[in-house]
């Protein structure tokens, strides 16, 4: 199977906490795992990656975890800021010819 | 970041035509890439593209739709004829080859409507 679970698919946060959202693949060849921003009307961003021979990331207030035996993966987003309000997508990949995305969380961040 | 841009930004047309959709990919990439998006979900595969040929293609990607670059201009994706399912944000994007996975960057999207 080439399904991508993503969870949770609301998610709703205060000004300066920080949110966690959650990814599980199928596809035992993926080993490039992608997190994409989408603002409502615009193209999807890239804002991390994690290749599978890492098990953290980190780069400007953001975390990204893998767990290859438990096809696993994460992303922490660290003292967040009405900014970082719009969809997050994950998604997986063998190599990164083809991205299967996960269903989206759609991440609210109150001042 | 590298930009990707898309030409049109919306297309409204009757069942039946015949559409084509136009990306300029990053000029230093080598492969590319149409995602479908539907409005509320997530964007689907359809097609990659190297070395001007398909190189692999989903179930999506139904008998009508075509995609090529002819003479490194734009790359495009073609429906002939549309269906009503066919209406839905159409997402070019291309990567570079960095000798590991490849990271694709996505055009602005071409919002295909059809009545």
């Amino acid at each position: 199977g080439e399904q991508v679970e993503q969870l949770p698919s609301i998610l709703r946060v205060q000004e300066g906490s920080s949110a966690s959202i959650n990814c599980t693949y199928e596809n035992s060849a993926s080993n490039y795992f992608p997190w994409y921003k989408q603002e409502p009307g615009e193209n999807p961003k890239l804002i991390i990656d994690i290749r599978s021979n890492m098990e953290r990331k980190q780069t400007q207030g953001l975390i990204v975890l893998l767990d290859k035996k438990a096809k696993r993966f994460s992303l922490h987003i660290t003292d967040t800021q009405p900014g970082d309000s719009a969809m997050y997508f994950c998604a997986a990949s063998p190599m990164g010819y083809k991205l299967t995305f996960g269903t989206g969380t759609s991440l609210l961040v109150d001042p | 970041g590298p930009k990707v841009l898309q030409i049109p930004s919306h297309q409204i047309i009757d069942m039946g035509q015949m559409v084509t959709l136009n990306c300029d990919p990053v000029s230093n990439h080598l492969y590319f890439y149409w995602y479908k998006q539907i409005l509320g979900q997530q964007m689907e595969f359809l097609v990659n593209f190297y070395n001007g040929k398909v190189m692999e293609k989903s179930k999506l990607f139904k008998d009508q739709f075509s995609v090529e670059r002819p003479d490194g201009s734009y790359f495009t994706l073609k429906i002939q004829p549309t269906a009503l399912e066919d209406s839905a944000v159409y997402f070019c994007a291309s990567s570079p080859w960095t000798g590991g996975a490849l990271e694709q960057y996505f055009g602005p999207g071409t919002r295909l409507t059809v009545l």
